[in-house]
Parts: structure tokens; sequence; C-alpha cells
């Protein structure tokens, strides 16, 4: 079965912390995407990854970095957390020009920074 | 200019009559990919159907089909017979082919709300 999970369901951090969002696919699929999803803006793309190291920006990468080690293992980080970073954050995964190319999503972190 | 448009923030339909969601689509690639998601409110995102820019026939999963205007730029989700179980977020979603890195564009979503 299709698999994406993030390592926390929710979260709470301080401004000025560093956050790190991790993600993992067990499905071998080459590209990763980190969203951002807030009421009434839909979701954003902050990063996405289309193979291990490799990294592209989304529309709202500012704030945020994204490392990919392993095919597997796409991390999102929070350099410096801010209030206005506080947001539902969601992983997806798809395989590299797959049939529909349909993204699988991971259940999402819910982050609070006070 | 956005390149997904969902006009309906909300909608109140009544269980067992169908809803049609709206969807308008901004592109110039020739080939290119249509989806829609369902967002219940324990967050998940759940896939629900597909449409290329280039298939004949509307697409159609059980009770959800695609209504496809293609000189509309018009893709409509259609969930007939409506249950309790399909209020959620529904999204909107396109793939253009030309950019090779696989990224899709959602809508704004359109929160549907079954009515018992």
């Amino acid at each position: 079965d299709v698999k994406v999970t993030q390592s926390s369901r929710y979260l709470v951090k301080r401004t000025g912390e560093k956050v790190f969002l991790e993600c993992v696919q067990d499905m071998d699929h080459e590209n990763m995407f980190w969203y951002r999803q807030d009421p009434g803006l839909g979701l954003r793309l902050i990063y996405f990854s289309y193979d291990v190291k490799m990294k592209e920006k989304g529309d709202i990468p500012e704030g945020y970095s994204v490392s990919r080690e392993k095919k597997e293992r796409f991390s999102l980080i929070l350099e410096s957390a801010s209030t206005n970073q506080t947001s539902m954050y969601l992983c997806a995964s798809s395989p590299y020009r797959g049939p529909s190319y349909e993204q699988y999503f991971g259940p999402g972190t819910r982050l609070t920074v006070t | 200019a956005q390149k997904i448009t969902q006009t309906q923030p909300g909608m109140f339909v009544q269980e067992k009559e169908a809803v049609t969601l709206d969807c308008t689509y901004d592109t110039s690639d020739p080939s290119y990919g249509l989806f829609w998601y369902k967002q219940p409110s324990s967050g998940e995102m759940i896939f629900l159907i597909y449409q290329g820019s280039y298939d004949q026939q509307n697409a159609t999963e059980g009770r959800y089909s695609l209504n496809f205007q293609k000189a509309r730029k018009s893709a409509n989700l259609v969930i007939s017979a409506s249950q309790l179980g399909d209020s959620a977020m529904y999204f909107c979603a396109m793939r253009e082919d030309f950019i090779r890195d696989d990224k899709i564009i959602f809508g704004k979503g359109t929160r549907l709300h079954i009515l018992p």
C-alpha cells in the first residue's frame, strides 16, 4: 500500500527556533514536494525535488530550506521559525512521469509558532 | 493570473442529490492533466480522479465523474448521489506537461457540506 509519512501530526515551536519537518515515502518515487496550506489560499508549493540531492524552489520558498540525502526522505527546514509560518504542512510524492503523475500525500503536520 | 480557479468557496447540498464543483483552468500548454482531490476534516489529501488533455472521454471513478470541456477550459467534478461522508474540502489541480518537473498547481478549494 502506498505510504507517505510525516514525522509529527502536531508541532509547537517558539519564534526563532530551527524546525525540521521530515517526510518519508516507501514507494520509490523520484519526486517529492512540500506544500503549506492556509485557509482561503489552498495549497502553495514551497520546494520540490525530483532526485536525490536535487531541489527546486516552488512558489513560496522564502524562510525555508530543504534536504534530500536519500530518495525516500525529504526534509523541510525552517531556519528561524516565525509566527507567519504557523500553518499546515503537507508532504507529497509522485513517480517521475508516471501514468497520471498523481501525487500521494502524507497526513500533514500542523505547526504552531508562538 | 490564477492557473486554477474554483469559484465556489462553499456549498451546501442535500444528501442523495448530485453535486457539481466548478473548476476552470488556464494554460497554453497543449498537453496537461487535471486532478481532483478530497480533503476530509482529518486533513489527508485523497486523490479522486484524473483527466488527461488528450483523453477523448470524460473520466469516471465510481460516483465521481469529471465533466471536461476543453474549449471552455473547464473541468468540473460531478458527485452523484451525495453522501454525508462526501462533506470535505475539494481541490482542483493541474499539471502542465511542457514543464518537466511534474509540479501540480492547486486551486483554493471548495468546502462541500452535505446536509442530512
